[in-house]
């Protein structure tokens, strides 16, 4: 099976732009999830979706926002770009959520200038 | 507050010795705690897990053992090989709830 695929890998925006980012799943995994990864705060939760429905939310203003289509493909929203949004920006895909195992894509490298 | 802590931030190794990497958590509603292994430019990858039903699971060189009591868990790597070197996290998670919440990570070097 081919591994959860992100797109793009990097980009490039200015402060208060929007960007979106896009996830594909493992095939037949319902259960999709985004995270942050920077140097200062590490890996942190922003949401995940099962079912084309947000079954979670991390702490994160929103300007952060995601949806998941009926194919199990998840995009990511941030809008009104801020400098501190440069990170990594992971999405993780299992079959069912809870406590299913989760498996990370390499994640799309957003730079803010 | 739910958090995990992770110690230490970094280690060094020598080849063929034993990497252990410790956590502690405060949230006693977590029940699944899994190990990740990233290395650069990749996504983690899950490495083992383990429930608060088990004191210890082994996969290959890799271990975890688990203190319910004292609220914490850690990662052993036996035989450590320098293609282990990498960053790895701990993390936890309450069922159907919230995310996982990782720890800050332990940046490994297994020097040859």
């Amino acid at each position: 099976k081919a591994g959860v695929t992100q797109t793009p890998r990097y980009l490039i925006k200015t402060r208060g732009q929007q960007v979106t980012l896009s996830c594909s799943p493992i095939s037949g995994h319902r259960s999709v999830s985004w995270y942050q990864q920077t140097p200062g705060q590490g890996l942190q939760f922003l949401f995940e979706y099962f079912s084309e429905t947000q079954r979670n939310k991390g702490n994160f203003p929103g300007r952060f926002s995601g949806r998941q289509f009926s194919n199990s493909r998840s995009e990511m929203n941030v809008s009104t770009l801020e400098l501190g949004d440069s990170a990594l920006y992971l999405c993780a895909s299992s079959d069912q959520g809870d406590n299913s195992p989760l498996h990370f894509g390499n994640g799309t490298r957003l730079t803010v200038t | 507050q739910q958090q995990v802590k992770q110690s230490p931030q970094s280690l060094i190794v020598q080849k063929g010795g034993i990497s252990i990497i410790n956590c502690a958590y405060e949230n006693t509603a977590f029940d699944y705690f899994p190990w990740y292994q990233q290395f650069p430019g990749k996504g983690p990858a899950l490495l083992i897990a383990i429930r608060p039903d088990v004191s210890e699971k082994k996969e290959g060189r890799f271990t975890i053992s688990f203190n319910k009591s004292a609220k914490q868990f850690s990662l052993h790597i036996m035989d450590s090989q320098p293609g282990d070197s990498a960053t790895y996290f701990c993390a936890a998670k309450n069922g159907g709830a919230d995310g996982l919440t990782f720890g800050k990570g332990t940046h490994l070097i297994i020097q040859p």
